[in-house]
């Protein structure tokens, strides 16, 4: 059974740092890219980043881009999305997602921008 | 960008009764590859997004036979044939033939 499950999520404050991790399972995580998605409180989805199998390749939203980092380790089975320069408008659940249409998707973990 | 316009965007049905879902893009999804890449999901309340069709018309695997994908180019389609309680939540499509990938609003599917 293919699972994703995110970690690091937290309460943090304008212009702070995060670090969140995917742990995938279930499925040769090495032979898929993975996509990070978020979802502001009350809002739609909007794609945040994608990486290729072996990582030679990354994709940002505009938003993101210059603050966050998207990145993978094949060895661990892990994602992880380094976010810094955090902003109010990024408070949102952020969702690991496999392949670049989502064909599996984690839980997700609440990231709160504010002081 | 590649604007996903989804109508309507509130969806009331009876148990039973048949629901469809417009999606447009600003743009053409046919890709380069010639595949036209524009996936549905559905959001049940408190869950994560599920994938229901992949490549307009592919229905994911243990995805119910009630629901079907259509279109072509910019104009595509979810159907549902007759709707179950299990179908509440919200719809959206996606794109990604084109980066930014791009998600539709939304639409939400209640009982009447």
């Amino acid at each position: 059974e293919v699972q994703l499950v995110e970690s690091g999520g937290g309460l943090v404050q304008p212009g702070g740092s995060l670090r969140l991790s995917c742990a995938a399972s279930g499925f040769s995580f090495s032979s898929f890219w993975v996509t990070w998605v978020r979802q502001g409180p009350g809002r739609g989805l909007e794609w945040v980043a994608s990486i290729k199998e072996d990582g030679s390749d990354k994709y940002y939203v505009d938003s993101v881009k210059g603050r966050f980092t998207i990145s993978r380790d094949n060895a661990k089975k892990s994602l992880y999305l380094q976010m810094n320069s955090l902003r109010a408008e990024d408070t949102a659940v952020y969702y690991c997602a496999r392949g670049r249409s989502g064909d599996s998707w984690g839980q997700g973990t609440l990231v709160i921008v504010s002081s | 960008d590649a604007v996903m316009t989804q109508s309507p965007l509130s969806l009331p049905v009876t148990l039973g009764q048949p629901a469809s879902i417009s999606c447009r893009s600003s743009q053409s999804l046919v890709s380069g590859d010639g595949n036209t890449y524009l996936n549905w999901f559905l959001q049940r309340p408190g869950q994560s997004p599920r994938r229901l069709i992949y490549k307009v018309s592919n229905r994911d695997s243990g995805v119910p036979d009630r629901f079907s994908g259509s279109g072509s180019g910019t104009d595509f389609t979810l159907e549902i044939s007759g709707v179950e309680a299990e179908d509440v939540g919200f719809y959206y499509c996606m794109q990604h033939a084109y980066r930014p990938y791009t998600f539709g609003q939304g639409t939400k599917l209640e009982i009447k």
